[in-house]
């Protein structure tokens, strides 16, 4: 089993551009998420998805954050235009659910580190 | 508010020594979750431990064990017979059981020494 696959694995970008990062979670995970890591810091969550539907976006900065799962399955995590302050780790994870809620732990990629300069 | 904190940025130990990273918590639901998440330089979080508050007796994995003290909400995680391997970010986190959403603390850096 390949495991949460993230890429890019790094990205430097200067401010003002696009940027879009892409999940492949494990087979059979319904519940996938978005955290952003930054320097020194524990991971936050930005965005939670069972299947393809968004059920916590509450910390997704949504005037340039934008994320979307299509089919249930890959997701991508935009953010357009790049602050400097978004210069951190984007980490994917996902887990096999149900009434279980995380509970168990979840299974994180490798993340995308991001430097705007 | 829940809040996850870990007193200890750095840590290092010596290669077959034991150490202990120490987490609090603050939380005023009685049903919740606790890990140790053990990020390498990789970037990639591994899942060490966990422990349900429900349950008295301290988990066990191998060389991690924790000492989860829910009346102090202390949960620290202790790593026996240190390897170079062991070297990483440790992270605690919290979950409660109506709630996906992990609080993570700030970290630990340890280093085990040669």
């Amino acid at each position: 089993e390949a495991g949460v696959v993230q890429s890019p694995r790094y990205k430097i970008i200067e401010k003002k551009q696009p940027v879009a990062f892409w999940c492949n979670p494990i087979s059979g995970h319904n519940t996938l998420y978005w955290y952003r890591q930054n320097l020194g810091q524990g991971p936050e969550l930005l965005i939670r998805y069972e299947n393809e539907e968004a059920v916590d976006d509450s910390q997704l900065p949504k005037d340039r954050f934008s994320a979307e799962r299509l089919k249930g399955v890959d997701s991508t995590l935009k953010i357009q235009p790049a602050e400097l302050g978004d210069s951190a780790v984007y980490l994917c994870a996902s887990s096999l659910d149900g009434h279980l809620r995380g509970r168990d732990g979840y299974t994180f990629g490798s993340g995308t580190r991001l430097t705007v300069v | 508010a829940q809040t996850v904190t870990q007193s200890q940025p750095e840590m290092s130990v010596q290669e077959a020594e034991t150490v202990t990273l120490s987490c609090t918590y603050d939380t005023s639901e009685s049903n919740y979750y606790l890990f140790w998440y053990k990020q390498p330089p990789s970037r990639q979080m591994i899942l060490v431990i966990r422990q349900e508050a429900y349950k008295q007796q301290n988990a066990t994995e191998n060389r991690f064990s924790v000492n989860f003290q829910k009346a102090a909400k202390s949960f620290s995680l202790k790593i026996s017979d240190s390897q170079l391997g062991d070297t990483a970010m440790y992270f605690c986190a919290f979950t409660t059981s109506g709630t996906y959403k992990y609080i993570f603390g700030t970290g630990t850096r340890l280093k085990v020494l040669a």
